[in-house]
């Protein structure tokens, strides 16, 4: 049973188009973040957020940008999609006083830009 | 800089043999590593974690081996199952940056397992 969701779970676009991947978790946790994921290949972090009006760019640098408003909810918003974003997006959560464990992730978003 | 990675990007085995997949990484200030399984079409799932303190650790039909001495660890599963495979990934520990820090994934090493 995921306690976090992301949608959508496939995403076919074309270029130029201002898209936003949701992610929610139900578990309270404070930290959360947005991976990128190319098919067969390791996880790279775009975004991450401490807790709620705090977020911070990854070591991937992404032309998606991010917010948290609030506690449950880590949207990633790309204002102008490009075939260059096809890749998968994954949305994680951890508690705050167990950095690296129980790293809960999304099933993801399959994001393919025409 | 730091890196966490692994030796193989794929390894099959027969099953019901078991499967010893491996990690090395390159700060030798790590105190934490966790292994994370990834299905097809499904985010990593977390399997089992060691701390430093420790050189290995057992789950159910998984242990993992810590040698800080070459800075490697290997996850190993006891009597693959179909259903093991998966891609693995080891994860290090938290690299500080200013502000804050984050994990390490490694490239995972993709599981097959024949019938």
């Amino acid at each position: 049973e995921a306690d976090i969701y992301q949608t959508p779970r496939y995403l076919v676009i074309g270029t130029g188009k201002k898209i936003t991947l949701e992610c929610s978790q139900t578990m309270g946790h404070d930290k959360m973040y947005w991976y990128q994921q190319d098919p067969g290949m390791e996880l790279h972090l775009i975004h991450y957020s401490y807790g709620v009006n705090s977020t911070e760019k990854g070591d991937l640098s992404s032309e998606s940008t991010v917010s948290r408003i609030r506690t449950e909810h880590f949207p990633l918003t790309l204002e102008s999609a490009r075939p260059s974003h096809t890749s998968q997006y994954l949305c994680a959560s951890s508690e705050a006083t167990r950095e690296g464990h129980g790293y809960t992730f999304g099933s993801g978003t399959r994001l393919t830009v025409v | 800089g730091e890196s966490v990675g692994l030796h193989l990007p794929t390894l099959s085995v027969q099953e019901g043999d078991n499967s010893i997949i491996n990690c090395a990484y390159s700060n030798s200030a790590s105190d934490y590593f966790i292994w994370y399984k990834q299905e097809s079409g499904k985010g990593p799932q977390f399997i089992i974690d060691i701390r430093s303190n420790m050189d290995k650790r057992q789950g159910q039909r998984v242990t993992v081996l810590l040698n800080k001495t070459v800075k490697h660890l290997s996850l190993q599963i006891a009597a693959t199952q179909p259903g093991d495979s998966a891609v693995y990934f080891c994860a290090g520990p938290p690299r500080s940056t200013t502000g804050g820090f984050k994990t390490i994934f490694g490239a995972g090493t993709r599981l097959f397992v024949k019938a």
